[in-house]
């Protein structure tokens, strides 16, 4: 069965820093798909980010990239520039493809501090 | 442009009584449809999903049940609530399986 594991359950940074979010997975498909998605205090799920596991290139969206190393099956997040607009969960997915079944990992809650 | 409404927004229930959640998707045409529950804390689970009117897939036994009576509108149901069934639920919607998923802004459920 495929997990996701985020090892981090809060993390914080101070403004306009950098800031790395962890999330390891398990899977033995070798075609695949990972997301990043933020739940701010509203409770509304956003999409941060999305890879797909075919492309070698880490996506990259304004001021949010992934590392993903397909290997050692890590997907990380990191935020430049960090502002208090970022403070919120933050939710590593994966999804098989052709399958609907979309898993998430427990969530790392992001503190911004000013 | 695409939206999806979800309500109500928070809804407390006595255990043993029904339950009836809505959500409607706007701006496109049969897309995938999925039901999840996030406990305080946790990250989500998967609990129904639909790619069709009609059609329902289960991931977890329990004792909710989903239906799809139009293309754009998704139900989640109970016919008595457990204490269990407490939590903040989410509808959301993709084009395409594996597509981002857009969320609604959720449910609270607290049952008493």
């Amino acid at each position: 069965a495929q997990t996701v594991t985020q090892s981090q359950p809060e993390m914080s940074v101070q403004e306009a820093e950098t800031v790395t979010l962890s999330c390891t997975y398990d899977t033995s498909e070798s075609d695949y798909y990972l997301f990043w998605y933020k739940q701010p205090p509203s409770r509304q799920m956003i999409l941060v980010i999305r890879q797909e596991a075919y492309k070698q290139q880490n996506a990259t969206e304004n001021r949010f990239s992934v590392n993903f190393q397909k290997a050692a099956k890590s997907f990380s997040l990191k935020i430049s520039d960090s502002q208090l607009g970022d403070a919120a969960m933050y939710f590593c997915a994966y999804g098989r493809v052709n399958n609907n079944d979309m898993r998430f990992g427990a969530g790392t809650r992001l503190t911004v501090k000013p | 442009s695409q939206t999806i409404h979800q309500w109500p927004a928070t809804l407390v229930q006595p255990v043993g009584s029904p339950l009836s959640l809505e959500c409607t998707v706007e701006g496109t045409s049969n897309p995938n449809l999925y039901w999840y529950r996030q406990a305080a804390g946790r990250g989500l689970q998967l609990l129904f999903y639909s790619v069709g009117i009609g059609q329902i897939s289960s991931e977890v036994p329990q004792n909710l049940s989903a239906s799809r009576p139009q293309d754009r509108q998704f139900i989640l149901s109970s016919k008595k609530l457990l204490l269990s069934d407490s939590g903040f639920y989410l509808c959301a919607w993709s084009v395409l399986r594996n597509q981002p998923q857009h969320f609604g802004d959720g449910t609270r459920l607290s049952i008493l």
